[in-house]
């Protein structure tokens, strides 16, 4: 069946470092791929998207390109700040499905000064 | 982006009680709704999916008499917790797609924290 996997958290970075979420995906037909961010308490943002291979998804400094060579979606940002400091979701939807998604299982991230 | 709103952003109910919470699609034509569960540290699990008129179709091991899903109108979808206990205590959060929201995309309520004593 359709899945996501992320890398486990938590993952701490001091400020101002270089951040990598990796994300893969198996999936059997044509998925479009998401980084949904959410803080302490709050509901889901969307941070960016990519709905073909080779889309290169960006927002706010964070970027992932959509490889279909190697069914993955990994985040990045040059530079993270304290304020970046949330659970992050990689998560694909088939579109057939009505806009259903399936969820990796989240990676915290914390930016410590 | 499209804006979904979702009420109560919390709320508090003795053992044995039902609560409804509300999700509102507030500026496009929600043709379907989803509504997830998500405990502490984990990720969202999908509860059920509602169609706009017609009965929601549940995830394997949700119990459809509990969590009841009503989506009577095009911006309206309600989950009701019945007889909740506090096994029931959640994080509980609701998405929408439809047209004037764009295809390819899902858009999120805030969230319900249940707590149920």
């Amino acid at each position: 069946g359709d899945s996501v996997t992320q890398m486990e958290g938590p993952v701490t970075l001091s400020e101002e470092a270089f951040l990598t979420i990796n994300c893969t995906y198996t999936a059997t037909g044509y998925p479009s791929l998401f980084w949904y961010v959410q803080y302490p308490g709050e509901g889901l943002q969307l941070l960016l998207k990519a709905t073909k291979a080779d889309d290169k998804g960006s927002n706010k400094g964070f970027e992932a390109t959509y490889r279909k060579e190697t069914t993955s979606f990994h985040l990045e940002k040059g530079s993270v700040q304290v304020s970046d400091s949330a659970v992050y979701f990689c998560a694909l939807m088939i579109y057939n499905q009505g806009g259903k998604l399936i969820f990796g299982q989240g990676t915290e991230l914390s930016v410590k000064p | 982006g499209a804006v979904v709103s979702q009420h109560p952003s919390r709320v508090i109910c003795k053992s044995g009680t039902s609560v409804k919470i509300e999700c509102r699609s507030l500026d496009f034509q929600a043709t379907t709704m989803f509504w997830y569960r998500q405990f502490p540290k984990q990720s969202l699990m999908l509860m059920a999916t509602s169609n706009e008129g017609s009965k929601a179709t549940y995830e394997q091991g949700v119990e459809k008499d509990k969590f009841l899903i009503n989506h009577a109108s095009l911006t309206l979808s309600t989950l009701t917790v019945t007889s909740a206990h506090p096994e029931d205590s959640s994080f509980y959060i609701c998405s929408a797609t439809g047209e004037g929201a764009g295809d390819t995309e899902a858009f999120f309520g805030q969230g319900t924290r249940l707590t149920v004593v």
